[in-house]
């Protein structure tokens, strides 16, 4: 089985801020990543996959990098309504999520 | 528009059966890879299984043998049997779309979940 790791598993920051959240798997995934995000009460919403690519109508202040093993979701400059928890999915062998970072006010 | 709406959801004692359903619409439904991910109260997503167009299941090694996921592409209907069910498996199950070509196992819709209670 391919496990997920993410990095950090909270991290607090002011609007404005640039976030990185990092996912590491425990073999190569090539670029077979998806990254969602999940609001409180709310079900998980795609954001990017193919490790790069991004959703229809997903603002462009997310990005995602990587290959391999190691992979990062960036948030250019962080807005109110992105507080929310991310993971990070892969789909190279079956499905694994990963634990998840949550993304909160400083 | 894509919706999907799940239902069958309850309380259930340990060992007990449940079957989930999930109605689909606003798409077509027998073109696509149907999924169900799972999350217990307060913690993160875990899949569970997922059904090709064709009808060709796959399962989690921590429900295999006891799940089993069907479909009704007459009906635009998902199903996910459950059995010999524990404490474990209670979860927030939701109904997930599959996208098309090699992202058939990314999930690009999502209901709003049907909840799972097992406890005596």
């Amino acid at each position: 089985d391919i496990q997920m790791a993410q990095s950090p598993s909270t991290l607090s920051a002011s609007v404005g801020d640039r976030v990185i959240i990092t996912c590491r798997a425990s073999q190569s995934i090539n670029t077979w990543l998806a990254w969602y995000q999940q609001k409180p009460g709310k079900a998980p919403k795609l954001l990017m996959y193919k490790a790069s690519s991004l959703e229809s109508g997903v603002p462009s202040r997310f990005s995602g990098s990587g290959s391999g093993t190691e992979f990062t979701l960036t948030i250019s400059s962080l807005q109110p309504d992105d507080f929310a928890t991310y993971y990070c999915q892969q789909y190279n062998y079956y499905s694994t999520f990963g634990p998840g970072t949550k993304v909160d006010l400083k | 528009e894509v919706h999907l709406v799940e239902s069958g959801g309850g309380l259930v004692q340990p060992g007990g059966s449940l079957r989930l359903s999930c109605s689909a619409s606003g798409f077509i439904f027998s073109n696509c890879a149907m999924h169900w991910v799972r999350q217990a109260p307060g913690k993160g997503l875990e899949y569970v299984s997922g059904i090709s167009s064709s009808g060709s299941g796959s399962y989690a090694d921590a429900v295999k043998g006891r799940f089993t996921i069907s479909r009704d592409n007459s009906k635009n209907t998902l199903f996910l049997q459950m059995s010999s069910l524990r404490a474990e498996d209670t979860a927030l199950y939701y109904c997930v779309k599959g996208g098309q070509g090699d992202m058939i196992m990314v999930a690009d819709s999502w209901g709003q979940g049907t909840l799972v209670t097992v406890s005596s």
